[in-house]
């Protein structure tokens, strides 16, 4: 089955600064790419996501890059603010089954 | 995107005892998933619900031990059964829209006791 790496683990980055979290996925029929962003007692919100057919989509603060042929992909915050800390979840996606990665704790210091 | 409402919330069970979760989504969906967040972890796919046939489980998840239901295109519902302590997590509901984006419910938050 499809195995999805995340990194890092925990990221603490500073108000206004950038943050990135990177995934890598082993399943090259993957197609689909989303990220969620998962608020302490709350579910998992889609914040955006790339399909294999886009190598970059942008929205506000947020960007997302996917390179197939290494089989990684990223999310850039820029401008982070205090709103941003959460944990980050990257997936990718088979028939619309999501195989998620570990996920990725980011605090943004004031 | 659709408006996804899970019940219950959250709810403490008795070991042996079973509790069913239920999902309503306020359009017709194509798709809709049952996945668990174990403590402090990611989530993990538990099957898909098929309307109108049963459902279809992932490595690992039986329908002995997860039943799930989905008798039209806006409701299902996924039954933790026999539980144990181990099956303390969160459940979640997820739902596949026209545009191919997948969202999830709140999550019902099980503990075992």
């Amino acid at each position: 089955g499809e195995n999805v790496e995340q990194h890092p683990s925990t990221l603490s980055v500073q108000e206004g600064d950038s943050a990135v979290i990177k995934c890598t996925y082993s399943d090259s029929a993957s197609n689909y790419f989303p990220w969620y962003k998962q608020e302490l007692g709350k579910g998992p919100q889609l914040i955006i996501d790339i399909r294999s057919n886009v190598g970059e989509k942008k929205d506000q603060r947020i960007a997302v890059t996917l390179n197939k042929t290494a089989k990684h992909f990223s999310l850039h915050i820029t401008e982070t603010q205090p709103e941003d800390s959460a944990v980050y979840f990257c997936a990718a996606a088979i028939d619309y089954k999501l195989s998620f990665g570990a996920g990725t704790t980011v605090t943004v210091r004031a | 995107s659709a408006v996804i409402s899970q019940k219950p919330s959250r709810d403490i069970c008795q070991r042996g005892t079973s509790l069913t979760i239920q999902c309503q989504v306020d359009s017709q969906v194509t798709m809709m998933f049952w996945y668990r967040q174990q403590p402090g972890q990611s989530l993990t796919l538990i099957a898909t619900a098929n309307q109108g046939s049963e459902a279809t489980y992932e490595s690992g998840f039986v329908i002995d031990k997860f039943p799930i239901s989905r008798p039209n295109l806006t409701f299902s519902t996924l039954t933790v059964s026999n539980m144990s302590p181990e099956d303390s997590s969160i459940y979640l509901c997820s739902v596949g829209d026209g545009g191919g984006e997948l969202f999830f419910g709140e999550g019902s938050r099980l503990t075992v006791l």
